[in-house]
């Protein structure tokens, strides 16, 4: 079965500091991962996806096969990144399987 | 940009009454979903829906739940006879591929508060 862990459900960080917040997955093929964003009464957004290979935002994530991981990244972290974060996976068939969310707060 | 629109965005209702919760997907998009997520808990998959029928349902998608493309714009979600359980956030998504070539854009949301 697919499922996707996300270990942290809130994760601080200081303003200009690096972030990231972990996505790790188990699934026996080549899923599809997604990272979707959630601001403050505001709906889920794409973030990225790992076939796309960009940036947004600054943000970055790299597919780790070998560790089944997709970790999201950003150097310095800044205060309008304060949302809800969600990992998704999709293999095959078109449903989304997300994790459990991490909610990251960045002080300023 | 065309967006997912969801209505109402709060629907308060008693348990074992019908609810039915209305998405405007994006207008070219072909494949719709209704996700749902529980205070406190992840985004769980419902049902996709394809060229008028269903392509895929989760378990917790039982015969109380039911989905229509009445009119050629609206997708719907139809809930018979509502549990306490039934309580949750209802997004609708939409996408214009199937699989791996697209992303799903999602609307706000239906707060589903059962009574």
């Amino acid at each position: 079965a697919q499922r996707v862990t996300q270990p942290e459900k809130l994760l601080s960080v200081f303003k200009g500091a690096p972030v990231e917040l972990k996505c790790n997955y188990s699934y026996s093929g080549s899923p599809e991962l997604f990272w979707y964003v959630q601001y403050s009464r505001q709906r889920l957004q794409l973030l990225l996806r790992h076939i796309s290979r960009e940036s947004i935002k600054g943000f970055t994530a790299d597919l780790n096969k070998g560790e089944t991981s997709f970790h999201l990244k950003k150097p310095f972290a800044q205060e309008e990144d304060s949302a809800m974060y969600y990992c998704a996976l999709r293999f095959g068939n078109e449903k989304l399987t997300f994790g459990t969310g991490t909610r990251l707060t960045i002080i300023p | 940009e065309p967006e997912v629109t969801q209505t109402p965005s709060h629907q308060v209702t008693q348990m074992g009454q019908e609810v039915i919760l209305r998405c405007v997907p994006i207008s070219n998009h072909l494949y719709f979903y209704w996700y749902r997520q529980i205070l406190g808990q992840k985004v769980e998959f419902l049902v996709s829906f394809y060229n008028n029928e269903i392509s895929e349902k989760s378990e917790i998608f039982d015969d109380q739940f039911s989905v229509e493309r009445p009119d050629g714009s609206n997708f719907t979600l139809k809930i018979r006879s509502t549990k306490l359980e039934d309580s949750a956030m209802y997004f609708c998504a939409s996408g214009g591929k199937r699989g791996g070539t697209d992303t799903q854009y999602f609307g706000p949301g239906t707060r589903l508060t059962v009574l």
